[in-house]
């Protein structure tokens, strides 16, 4: 099946900060990749749907200022989370659509 | 908009069978997904149901009911690496997934 990767797959970041989350697709080319957030022990919910060569379709109650996304070819997908707060600690999650959605590992970010 | 409900916990016993529901409201669909999440870990796949019916694959088996917003996941033969999150997925009108809160499933010797 298709890989997806993600980078990194942990950090920890003061508060205040940025931290800049990578996805890619290695081995095919994604037109549409979404980012996905996970809180302990709950779901996971979307955040935005990132087209290449566009702007990102984002979800409601997701700050775009905050939580800025790139996707600028069609295999690399960047989210940014600007001024790191305690409350933005989570498992960020990236997935690229082939004919299946496919699913990077993960990013664990915690924000002290 | 979209609602997905599925159990929150359920508990088996290895080598049993255990059914996961998931009821779904939605205003577009482009099928139903279900992914088995290890905690800590990216979601796998496990099936995907875009017609009514059954689809079986090796233990893991969905069912598909679109008149009724219903599927339901089976596990055959449970093995205790069974023991996860079980994620109820819809696929909507314009290719967005979204998830259900999940099952957690633990398989006890």
């Amino acid at each position: 099946g298709a890989v997806v990767s993600q980078h990194p797959s942990w950090v920890i970041c003061k508060s205040g900060t940025s931290v800049k989350i990578e996805c890619r697709s290695l081995d095919f080319q994604a037109t549409t990749m979404f980012w996905y957030r996970q809180f302990p022990k709950q779901s996971l919910m979307l955040m935005a749907t990132s087209n290449e060569g566009s702007k990102a379709t984002y979800e409601q109650g997701v700050e775009k200022d905050k939580f800025l996304i790139n996707h600028a070819s069609l295999t690399l997908s960047t989210l940014t989370v600007t001024s790191a707060h305690p409350e933005d600690s989570s498992f960020y999650i990236c997935s690229a659509a082939q004919d299946e959605q496919y699913f990077g590992p993960g990013t664990r970010l915690t924000v002290t | 908009g979209q609602n997905i409900d599925q159990p929150t916990e359920m508990t088996a016993t290895e080598g049993a069978i255990v059914q996961i529901n998931c009821t779904y409201q939605t205003s577009g669909f482009n099928g139903l997904f279900w992914y088995q999440q290890h905690a800590g870990e990216a979601p796998t796949f496990l099936s995907y149901n875009v017609l009514d019916g059954l689809e079986e694959k090796g233990r893991f088996s969905s069912f598909l009911s679109r008149s009724k917003g219903y599927s339901y996941l089976l596990l055959k033969e449970l093995q205790m690496k069974d023991s996860a999150s079980y994620l109820c997925a819809i696929k909507g009108g314009n290719n967005d997934m979204r998830f259900g809160a999940g099952t957690r499933l633990t398989v006890k010797p």
